[in-house]
């Protein structure tokens, strides 16, 4: 079966540019996660979406921040602009919230470098 | 509200020493406990978890006990090999509280096991 699915894998961009990052959770999870990892500040919880719907997006640092998930193969991370002080690397996760077990399955995250 | 302290690393080891990587939690509920691994240039993977006290989890010779008496969740394995060389993240979900299924992560403690 294939795990969660993250692209793009590495980024490099010009601070002030848009960045998307997309990722496709296990089929008939319902439920998904976006983190952020980073030396200074390890992984911090973004935005988490149950039946595609956004839960708690407090996590998410300000308005440059905004997530999508249209529906349940699929969801985006965006950045606009992108600043230096947004490099890090960004998982998606995803899980199965009824008969809960806890278990997140994560994708091998995209690194986002911005110069 | 919750959240998840380990020990600072890294942490190096030779081959075949015993291992303890202490982890202490703070929880208004009762969250299930969990220790992931990650390798170099991947996402997380669950290794063991335990969803209520006194469970002890365990998985490739790695083990893990709920007590909930002193809040702990510390991981053990008594002969380590190189290959367990990796970033080790303690982390904590509860569903009843604000963050619902979402993990919450402590730092990571980085092992490096030399032959």
């Amino acid at each position: 079966d294939a795990g969660v699915i993250q692209s793009p894998r590495h980024e490099v961009t010009e601070m002030g540019q848009e960045v998307t990052l997309r990722c496709k959770p296990i089929s008939g999870h319902n439920s998904l996660f976006w983190y952020r990892q980073t030396m200074m500040r390890g992984l911090e919880l973004l935005i988490y979406f149950n039946n595609n719907v956004p839960i708690d997006d407090s996590g998410m640092p300000e308005d440059r921040f905004s997530a999508k998930m249209p529906n349940a193969s699929f969801s985006t991370l965006k950045i606009q602009p992108s600043e230096p002080r947004d490099s890090a690397v960004y998982f998606c996760a995803s899980g199965l919230t009824g008969g809960y077990t806890g278990e997140l399955f994560f994708g091998e995250g995209s690194r986002l470098t911005v110069l | 509200g919750n959240s998840v302290t380990q020990m600072e690393g890294p942490v190096t080891l030779s081959e075949e020493a015993f291992l303890t990587i202490n982890c202490t939690y703070t929880a208004t509920g009762y969250p299930s406990l969990f220790w992931y691994v990650q390798y170099p240039g991947e996402g997380l993977q669950l290794l063991l978890k335990a969803t209520k006290a006194d469970d002890k989890g365990s998985n490739k010779g790695f083990e893990a006990t709920y007590r909930k008496e002193t809040t702990s969740f510390h991981l053990e394995k008594g002969s380590v090999q190189v290959s367990d060389s990796a970033v080790y993240f303690c982390a904590l979900s509860d569903p009843n509280s604000n963050s619902g299924y979402a993990l919450n992560f402590g730092k990571g403690t980085s092992l490096l096991v030399t032959p």
